[in-house]
């Protein structure tokens, strides 16, 4: 089976950085991906881990150690409009949503 | 174009009436799948379609019917359904092989949904 955890919200000021952790266990692993929520909108994906390390987008980067079965989503120079829910899922058989963490940005 | 659209984007229908989504991407994606999202959750897995056959289908009631007409369309036929049923309804496609990894999701805007 697959299990992810993240934490449930995260406040944070505009202008710093912001890391989201998520922790898995999966019977089988071909990726994680972190994607962006909006209320009321649909998800939108931000980025990808395959092999262990840092991947770099931007003012986003996300981070996997597949060992540990941790990654994080690092958002820097935040900015209002990041204000979101941030979806770690993984990616096995199927992939799997997390609960996602619900980030406010505030001024 | 590199978007997946989804019609309607708003929909209100009562316990006995038929209804449909449609799913749309020109992106040369063959995979296409369906969500249900219920406020504050995340998106639940209902069916994937692989080059247009039925791949997954996670124990979704008979009441939602998945059809997968070309590789460009999906739709969900909904019949007699409940009021829990009531969500936000997300298609989503992704690519195959050669880019991202291939199960990499692009989502369309949903379409949401109110069993009265």
């Amino acid at each position: 089976g697959q299990n992810i955890d993240q934490p449930t919200e995260m406040t944070a000021t505009e202008g710093a950085i912001v890391q989201i952790n998520c922790t898995y266990q999966t019977s089988g692993f071909n990726g994680l991906f972190w994607y962006q929520q909006h209320a009321g909108e649909a998800p939108t994906f931000l980025s990808y881990n395959v092999l262990d390390g840092l991947e770099e987008k931007g003012r986003f980067s996300s981070f996997l150690s597949r060992s540990k079965g941790y990654s994080y989503l690092l958002l820097k120079e935040l900015q209002m409009k990041d204000s979101a829910s941030y979806l770690c899922a993984v990616w096995g058989f199927k992939t799997i949503f997390g609960a996602g963490t619900r980030l406010f940005v505030k001024a | 174009d590199t978007e997946v659209t989804q019609t309607p984007k708003h929909l209100v229908m009562g316990m006995t009436n038929k209804k449909s989504l449609k799913c749309e991407q020109h992106m040369g994606h063959r995979a296409m799948y369906w969500y249900k999202q219920k406020a504050k959750k995340p998106p639940e897995l209902m069916f994937v379609y692989s080059y247009e056959k039925l791949s997954i289908n996670e124990s979704v009631p008979s009441r939602f019917s998945p059809e997968c007409p070309n590789s460009s369309l999906l739709n969900l036929h909904l019949h007699a359904l409940q009021p829990e049923d009531s969500a936000l309804y997300l298609c989503a496609s992704s690519p195959p092989s050669g880019g991202p990894p291939t199960d990499t999701q692009y989502f369309g805007p949903g379409t949401r949904l109110t069993v009265l």
